[in-house]
């Protein structure tokens, strides 16, 4: 069973506009959360993290927000560049899990100019 | 560089044969994690070490697939009698301790045919 799921495949969006992605989870023993930005042949890069006792975390353009009660996180970019077209994972972690990573399916952000 | 250097990066084999990836961390990070990503998913945990010795292998999906990290840097991801569905990307990274940020390589994109 997918313990961390990210529904929507793809996104297109007009660079300038806000960029949303949405990610769920299912395992309450989840308490760190992350976003890496792949770019194809590359290896996963971390963007932004938030640790379950916050419900947002802003760097520059991007932020993550948590809703523990609805096992949601969502990453917002504002505003898109086309730079910033790639996949985005988001991923979790439990507080005994040494680290290990558990990831959703991805979802590619696609910017237009 | 200084990151995270996978070896080879395109690997095709045939069915049956045996097949070895590298992985070398970034230099001082004590833990390593290999990852399988499959076509359309997100990463997959295998493995991870702490120094030299395996923390948590839970993640390799049967006992064909074993990882190596005799002196506590370089890894080795081991695959017996390679069967089609091995094929994937598979991840490295390396993090300074175990729940710091961790490092991805670029992976090694494993055929069999």
């Amino acid at each position: 069973d997918q313990q961390v799921k990210q529904n929507s495949p793809s996104l297109s969006v007009q660079e300038g506009r806000i960029s949303i992605l949405n990610c769920d989870y299912t395992n309450s023993m989840f308490d760190y959360f992350l976003w890496y930005k792949k770019y194809p042949a590359e290896g996963p890069t971390f963007l932004i993290s938030i640790s379950s006792i916050k419900d947002k975390n802003e760097d520059g353009r991007f932020t993550v927000f948590l809703n523990k009660s609805a096992k949601h996180l969502s990453l917002h970019i504002v505003p898109s560049q086309p730079g910033d077209s790639a996949v985005y994972f988001c991923a979790a972690r439990g507080n005994n899990a040494g680290n290990m990573l558990t990831f959703g399916g991805g979802t590619r952000l696609m910017v237009k100019p | 560089g200084a990151g995270v250097s996978q070896t080879p990066s395109n690997k095709v084999t045939e069915k049956g044969k045996y097949v070895e990836l590298r992985c070398d961390p970034i230099s001082g990070h004590t833990a390593l994690y290999w990852y399988r990503q499959s076509l359309g998913q997100g990463p997959e945990f295998l493995i991870y070490f702490q120094g030299t010795g395996a923390a948590d292998d839970s993640g390799l999906p049967n006992d064909r697939f074993f990882a190596v990290r005799p002196e506590g840097s370089v890894s080795t991801l081991k695959i017996q009698r390679t069967e089609r569905g091995d094929s994937a990307v598979y991840l490295c990274a390396s993090s300074y301790f175990v729940n710091t940020e961790a490092f991805f390589g670029q992976g090694t994109r494993l055929t069999v045919v």
